[in-house]
């Protein structure tokens, strides 16, 4: 079974602080990798991806990519209320057998909390 | 471009109820994935197509569960009958071709269909 594991949390953080999301996977095959954040009743919506090992920003978003301890981390930095949210970790699955696809797999996502 | 457009955003039905839920993917989207997301297990897959052909329709929960996608800007995802555990919300998602370095692209979610089953 292919999984994606994330810390339900709840991860909470003052205002103006970072945040550390984590996530490991299990596929060794796994080609690229996404965040997407959840706001309650909502669809989720991508706000990173990353393919190759080290660091990726965007604003106060980084990307954290170790293929080799399978492991992806997203950093929110001078975190904001409206970064309250469940973020999901997705991978890129590959597929079961050859010629298929690569299957978005995710994980059940970390709840942040960003008290002023 | 709309985005991918699911259809109803709500339903209500009573146990042993055909559901049908609907789905527009992304025009030019040649992937469609159906998901079910709950708070005991999160997001899903039930089944994904490619190019309207059902690739893998392992995570179907049973054989009450059926999705069709008859062309590329329509999919189907149909529980007859229905259960109370089938309440959960159901999304829909489109992905494009293959970006370059060979690295797919990510997918895109509708807005979601909340059902319950009462």
């Amino acid at each position: 079974q292919k999984e994606v594991e994330q810390n339900s949390g709840p991860l909470s953080v003052p205002e103006g602080a970072i945040a550390s999301l984590n996530c490991t996977y299990s596929d060794r095959g796994s080609q690229s990798f996404f965040w997407y954040r959840q706001y309650s009743g909502k669809s989720p919506e991508l706000i990173m991806f990353i393919y190759s090992n080290g660091d990726k920003e965007d604003g106060r978003f980084t990307a954290q990519l170790n293929k080799a301890s399978q492991y992806v981390s997203l950093l929110i930095r001078d975190s904001q209320p409206s970064d309250s949210a469940t973020y999901l970790c997705a991978v890129n699955m590959t597929p079961p057998r050859a010629g298929g696809s690569y299957i978005p797999t995710f994980g059940r996502g970390t709840s942040l909390i960003v008290h002023p | 471009d709309a985005g991918v457009i699911q259809s109803p955003r709500h339903e209500v039905t009573e146990m042993g109820q055909e559901v049908t839920l609907r789905c527009k993917p992304i025009s030019g989207h040649n992937s469609l994935f159906w998901y079910r997301q709950t708070m005991m297990r999160g997001l899903e897959l039930l089944i994904y197509f490619n190019n309207n052909v059902p690739i893998d329709d392992s995570g179907m929960p049973e054989d009450r569960f059926s999705a069709k996608m008859p062309n590329a800007s329509f999919s189907t995802l149909k529980i007859q009958p229905s259960e109370p555990r089938d309440s959960a919300v159901y999304f829909c998602a489109s992905r494009g071709p293959r970006a370059q370095q060979l690295m797919n692209t990510e997918a895109f979610f509708g807005q979601g269909t909340r059902l319950t089953v009462v």
